[in-house]
């Protein structure tokens, strides 16, 4: 079965930091990896998807980067921002045990960033 | 362009009551998805569904029951709500399953007391 886990389950930062979230996962055969960012309150939004043949993805500040067969990848922010403060959440599609596949997701890490 | 909605935005059930979670997608996306996410843990898939009258379980089924009778719609229903049912619920769309983003709606905060 997939498990993703993802490490630290929260981080406190001040403003200006760059940061390193962890995911990881047990079952190396995905068809992609995907993070989100869920905000208190509110639904998942999606921030970088990596196929499983990319090695890394870039948006803006952020950098998720995918080493699939040591079944790892990390989300750089670079100069963080308070606005940056959310859950993230980490979750891979995987077709183990299912027709068509889904997402496995991880617990998230809760990033606060202070002024 | 709302994306995907959700309705009510939190409910408070009795023990054996039921109820339906509203779920509306005006991106014409195929697939649809319902999960719940408890305090601290990640998303788990309840149903999904690949189109108008095709829906299947996910990861965690029991005690609810779907169906998709057009693509915008896919209604949760809980029936005998039971206090492990107390979650949030999230619904999804995406165009079509694996290689893409699924978009997110709000979510349904439900208590079962």
């Amino acid at each position: 079965k997939q498990e993703v886990t993802q490490i630290p389950a929260a981080l406190s930062v001040p403003e200006g930091e760059n940061l390193v979230l962890n995911c990881s996962f047990t079952d190396s055969a995905i068809y992609n990896l995907q993070w989100f960012r869920q905000d208190p309150g509110k639904g998942l939004t999606s921030l970088l998807l990596i196929q499983s043949s990319q090695r890394e993805q870039t948006s803006g500040r952020l950098n998720a980067s995918l080493d699939k067969s040591s079944g790892r990848s990390t989300l750089y922010i670079a100069a963080s921002q308070p606005g940056d403060s959310a859950t993230y959440l980490c979750a891979v599609w995987s077709h183990r045990g299912s027709t068509l596949g889904r997402l496995y997701f991880g617990r998230g890490t809760q990033l606060t960033v202070w002024p | 362009n709302a994306g995907v909605t959700q309705t009510p935005k939190f409910r408070i059930l009795k023990i054996g009551q039921s109820m339906t979670l509203q779920c509306t997608q005006d991106m014409n996306h195929n697939y649809m998805y319902w999960y719940r996410q408890d305090p601290g843990m990640g998303l788990k898939l309840i149903y999904y569904s690949v189109g108008a009258g095709i829906t299947d379980k996910g990861e965690v089924p029991n005690g609810y029951n779907v169906s998709r009778s057009t693509t915008e719609d896919f209604p949760l229903r809980l029936e005998l709500a039971a206090p492990s049912q107390t979650s949030v619920y999230f619904c999804a769309s995406s165009h079509w399953t694996g290689g893409e983003t699924q978009y997110f709606g709000p979510g349904t905060r439900l208590l079962v007391l």
